[in-house]
Formats: structure tokens, C-alpha cells, sequence
């Protein structure tokens, strides 16, 4: 069971912004830097956000993200149908002995 | 650029000891923590450990008492055993690493991933 906390699905139609947010707590995104993966069906994990709102070279600046506090939130812009995948936040966790925290999820679709 | 390939066996059966090994490429294993994440089918993202090249461990609370990770610099590998298989168990297995990437607090290399099947 996943400490990060992400709503299951999100949707938009193309051009849209759907936004995707992240809960979590002080021992946590409330202490340590925040990072989302974006997987595409049938593929692994790709880095689309670290740091909290860095972007690896090659992802577009459609993609954005933010933190506050314990949670944080990823946003997509200019929604495109390449974009339709898994979403996931991710940040260490430094109770129980520290961990490597995934959050739970969103599937976005382009409607 | 640093690319990782799992290699294993793709069906277990329960009681069974999973292992794996990913090989790495385009760098020395010599240098950052080697991760291994796994994903149940239909199911999110679960992380298992990680180990630094001079074998220092960490791994999940949950999975701590099954887990053992072992890295070979000679052979620029690292391995994951995972004791005692039940179905849970089975899942797309990653390994990964930060490559000294972001601190190493973030995973921009990933391989692409074995699924491993338990069951009798």
C-alpha cells in the first residue's frame, strides 16, 4: 500500500490541461524532492519530472510540475494522444528505515 | 548513456527462490546505487532496494526478510534474490538506476523489464 496518494484517472480532450495531483506526508514529499514517471502501455517507466519541477532533456515543456508542503502535482498541457499513460509520483520516504515511495497512480486519458 | 537488460528465468513455482540479474552497459557499475522495482500485472509500481557498488543494501521494510541484492563490478551485473515465491510475487521486475543523475534521488535509466509468473 503506497504512502504517495494520486487520483486513479484523470481525462481531458487535446489542447487541454488536466492536472494530476500527489498527497503525501512530512516524511516524505514534505521533506524530500518529488519525481513522476510517465509509462506508456507495454513500456517501463520513463523520469518526466525530478526535483520537483526539472525536466530531463527531451521532455517537452507540456509538462510541468509543482510542490507545496506534503503534496505535489504534475500538469499536462496541451494534451496530446501520445500522452494517454500511467502517471505515477515518486519521492524517498524516511520513515520505516527510508524508502523509495511510488505513488498509486493515474491513468490519463485523451478523450 | 547507460542501458540495463534483466535477465531470469520466467516461471517459478511457490516456495521457489526468484533470481535475477541485470547487466549493464554504457558505464561502469562502479559508481551509484542499483535499484530493482517491480509491478504486478494491472497493478502499480512497488520498490524493492537498492545497492551501492560496494554492496552496501537497503531494501523495502516489506520485503526485507526474502530480499537479498549482490552486485559483481567484474561483470558489471547486480543480482536480486527473492526467497520463497507466492503468486503475489508475480510481477514485471525493473531494474534501474540514477546513473548520478538528479543526486541520485531520481531513476532516469531503466531496463525493460522481466516478468516473472509464479505458480503451481
Amino acid at each position: 500500500q503506497s504512502v504517495l496518494t494520486q487520483p486513479s484517472s484523470a481525462s481531458g480532450t487535446p489542447g487541454q490541461t488536466v492536472t494530476i495531483s500527489c498527497s503525501g506526508t512530512t516524511s516524505n514529499i514534505g521533506r524530500n524532492t518529488v519525481n513522476w514517471y510517465q509509462q506508456l502501455p507495454g513500456t517501463a517507466p520513463k523520469l518526466l519530472i525530478y526535483s520537483n519541477h526539472l525536466r530531463p532533456s527531451g521532455v517537452p515543456d507540456r509538462f510541468s510540475g509543482s510542490k507545496s508542503g506534503t503534496s505535489a502535482s504534475l500538469a499536462i498541457s496541451g494534451l496530446q494522444s501520445g500522452d494517454e499513460a500511467d502517471y505515477y509520483c515518486a519521492a524517498w520516504d524516511d520513515s520505516l528505515n527510508g524508502l523509495y515511495a511510488f505513488g498509486t497512480g493515474t491513468k490519463v486519458t485523451v478523450l | 548513456q547507460v542501458q540495463l537488460q534483466e535477465s531470469g528465468p520466467g516461471e517459478l513455482k511457490p516456495s521457489e527462490t526468484l533470481s535475477l540479474t541485470c547487466t549493464v552497459s554504457g558505464g561502469s557499475i562502479s559508481d551509484f546505487y542499483w535499484t530493482w522495482i517491480r509491478q504486478p500485472p494491472g497493478k502499480g509500481l512497488e520498490w524493492i532496494g537498492h545497492i551501492y557498488y560496494t554492496g552496501s543494501a537497503h531494501y523495502n521494510p516489506s520485503l526485507r526478510s526474502r530480499v537479498t541484492m549482490s552486485i559483481d563490478t567484474s561483470k558489471n551485473q547486480f543480482s536480486l534474490r527473492l526467497n520463497s515465491v507466492t503468486a503475489a510475487d508475480t510481477a514485471v521486475y525493473y531494474c534501474a538506476t540514477s546513473g548520478g543523475y538528479c543526486g541520485g534521488d531520481c531513476l532516469p535509466f531503466w531496463g525493460q523489464g522481466s516478468l516473472v509468473s509464479v505458480s503451481s
